[in-house]
């Protein structure tokens, strides 16, 4: 079945350490995103690539890195200048174009810093 | 600048009641809307979209119809059940060159039997 896959699905990290977050997709999906969710709250877009080898800044980009090199995967790098990382953290694609193409979300990676 | 605005939560319920969760949009242009459902603890899953105005989304009993008179997107549900309690997120699909989405705050729907 297609779809997205993230892993892990809970995740600890001592402060100031970089940890990555995994997300793949087999849906054919040119777009990706990563989305962070705090408790109680909507989601805030981190990164979005519509393309590989290309990625935009969301709008709380700080603190965070992506890549980018394959069409099916797209990392998120949460660096030790994130200064407060402990979210649920949700990735997600969709097809790209002016058609209204819906995005599909993964099970998303809770994060906590002990 | 673009945003989209849902009625606070936590909205209970007692099950086979009329459920309504409002959504207002601001927006250039002709967004597309969409309704996302979230269960604990997992991702988000698409639970209806319309694509332009008296557009009508339906889906597992679910309804909203795009107004852009309003500028809103309200769900409507004729008899919630239990099984419906989760959150609901209202999202609007900018229409540059980004094709990002904008959510809502989300509102929590818990359904007692």
């Amino acid at each position: 079945d297609g779809g997205i896959t993230q892993s892990p699905k809970y995740l600890f990290r001592k402060e100031g350490q970089n940890v990555t977050l995994s997300c793949e997709q087999n849906l054919n999906h040119d777009a990706m995103y990563w989305y962070r969710q705090d408790p109680g709250q909507g989601l805030r877009l981190i990164y979005y690539s519509q393309i590989v080898n290309d990625f935009q800044k969301g709008d709380i980009a700080e603190g965070y890195s992506v890549s980018r090199e394959k069409k099916e995967s797209f990392p998120l790098t949460v660096t030790s200048a994130q200064k407060n990382p402990t979210a649920f953290y949700l990735c997600a694609s969709s097809k790209s174009g002016d058609s209204p193409n819906e995005q599909f979300f993964g099970p998303g990676t809770r994060l906590t810093v002990l | 600048g673009d945003s989209v605005t849902q009625m606070e939560g936590p909205v209970t319920l007692s099950e086979e009641a009329f459920l309504t969760i409002n959504c207002t949009y601001t927006a250039t242009g002709y967004p597309s809307l969409f309704w996302y459902v979230q269960y604990p603890g997992e991702g988000l899953q698409l639970l209806l979209k319309a694509t332009k105005a008296d557009d009508k989304g339906s889906n597992k009993g679910f309804e909203a119809t795009y107004r852009k008179e309003t500028t809103s997107f309200h769900l409507e549900k004729g008899s919630v059940q239990v099984s419906d309690s989760a959150v609901y997120f209202c999202a609007l699909r900018l229409m540059d060159s980004s094709y990002k989405l904008i959510f809502g705050s989300g509102t929590r729907l818990l359904v007692r039997p």
